[in-house]
């Protein structure tokens, strides 16, 4: 089975933290992806990935930075944490036919 | 911009009966095109997907989606709701056309399923 981990389920964190969400695929998946998702706003695409070193905004890039260091792992960066964005964060990998999401990290900034 | 619009926030159902989740999207040409579903505390998993061919696609525990072009429109349905159903659904579409997966996601519609 493909495997998209991240790597915390529930993380609290104060405003102004520089904070990481990692995430990592196991099936040698060349796309990535990190969502946010808000009761009420679906998920909505804050930056994606189709190659190592390689990244591109989404709809809301703002207040967001990512890393591809290796193809297996993709990092969500919060550079200074702030309440608003407080949410669940979804990752994704994705083969030729399907999207696979990891279980999410739900984010609390305090 | 293009977007997913998923009409019904909240819909409720009795087991057994019928159920159609709406989805329509925002796009002239012929997108590729999701359903998910998330249980209450789980990732999303997906149900069907429409590429190209047969506009009505079978996908997984039962669901069939169908796609008129005519109406921009990709709704989801399944003959008799169980239970263990009730989640929250999400339709959403990958606008390049290319399978670049980028997706687009509607705002979700939540189901309920009374015993």
């Amino acid at each position: 089975d493909v495997k998209v981990t991240q790597s915390s389920r529930y993380l609290v964190k104060r405003t102004g933290e520089k904070v990481f969400l990692e995430c990592v695929q196991d099936m040698d998946h060349e796309n990535m992806f990190w969502y946010r998702q808000d009761p009420g706003l679906g998920l909505r695409l804050i930056y994606f990935s189709y190659d190592v070193k390689m990244k591109e905004k989404g709809d809301i890039p703002e207040g967001y930075s990512v890393s591809r260091e290796k193809k297996e792992r993709f990092s969500l960066i919060l550079e200074s944490a702030s309440t608003n964005q407080t949410s669940m964060y979804l990752c994704a990998s994705t083969s030729n036919t399907e999207a696979f999401f990891g279980q999410g990290t739900r984010l609390t900034v305090v | 911009a293009q977007s997913v619009t998923q009409p019904d926030i909240h819909i409720t159902v009795s087991e057994g009966a019928s159920l159609e989740l709406r989805c329509n999207y925002s796009y002239g040409a012929t997108p590729y095109l999701f359903w998910y579903v998330q249980s209450p505390g789980q990732g999303l998993q997906l149900l069907l997907k429409y590429f190209s061919g047969d506009t009505l696609v079978q996908g997984i525990k039962g669901f069939e989606a169908e796609f008129k072009r005519s109406q921009s429109s990709f709704n989801l349905r399944k003959p008799s709701v169980h239970w263990s159903d009730a989640a929250e659904y999400f339709c959403a579409v990958d606008f390049s056309g290319a399978g670049s997966y980028q997706l687009t996601f509607g705002k979700g519609t939540k189901l309920s399923v009374i015993p």
